[in-house]
């Protein structure tokens, strides 16, 4: 079975540049999370959708923003692209029916640089 | 979200069990704790989790002490290939957030 996919696995913008980041779910999972992992660090929490609804957010600016497409699949966008963006953005997905307590199975990530 | 504690980093020798201890003093009632681990580079893979009853599956046992303030992950038989940091995460998963520390970095030697 597939695991978490995400597109691209690589990019590199410039600054003030705008990136749209693609995740595909576990067949059958219907929420998706996505997390910022910087450098040395661990990943970082950004928004959590599930059927189509922002379900949580974390602290980030509204430069952030994410959608999810009616087959669950969604997209990270980030806008006027800073340096300290550069980062791995990981994307995981879960089932989405209990409402609370649920694995989340991880991506591979895709790779931002920002020069 | 309760926050955890673990050491930054231990070192394992090859078919020794890893014994990956976590301080979780603050969890609450309906909080499970997560273990994942992430080799380099990679998207952080999921290990195991509980609530209060120890666990076990393929890759791991999980022991929760009877407080529940504290977790050990145990690889049986570490491998050259369970090195990786290993991040203990505690949440109700109300919202989908998983917030991870730093983790343990698990070097397995020859």
């Amino acid at each position: 079975d597939a695991g978490v996919t995400q597109s691209p696995t690589h990019l590199i913008k410039t600054r003030g540049q705008q990136v749209t980041l693609r995740c595909s779910p576990i067949s059958g999972h219907k929420s998706v999370s996505w997390y910022q992992q910087v450098l040395g660090q661990g990943p970082q929490f950004i928004f959590q959708y599930y059927e189509k609804e922002e379900r949580g957010r974390g602290n980030f600016p509204d430069r952030f923003s994410a959608r999810q497409f009616p087959n669950y699949s969604s997209e990270l966008n980030v806008n006027a692209l800073l340096l300290g963006d550069s980062a791995l953005y990981l994307c995981a997905s879960s089932l989405g029916t209990s409402g609370g307590q649920e694995t989340q199975y991880f991506g591979p990530g895709t790779r931002l640089l920002v020069l | 979200d309760a926050k955890t504690t673990q050491p930054t980093s231990m070192d394992c020798a090859e078919g020794r069990a890893a014994n990956l201890p976590c301080n979780h003093s603050t969890i609450s009632g309906n909080e499970y704790v997560y273990w994942y681990r992430q080799i380099h580079s990679q998207g952080p893979q999921y290990i195991i989790h509980g609530l209060k009853n120890n666990e076990t599956n393929e890759m791991a046992s999980l022991i929760i002490t009877e407080d529940r303030k504290s977790s050990t992950l145990i690889l049986p038989h570490a491998t050259l290939r369970d090195t990786a940091v290993y991040y203990c995460i505690v949440s109700s998963g109300n919202t989908g957030k998983l917030i991870f520390g730093q983790g343990t970095t698990l070097q397995v030697k020859p």
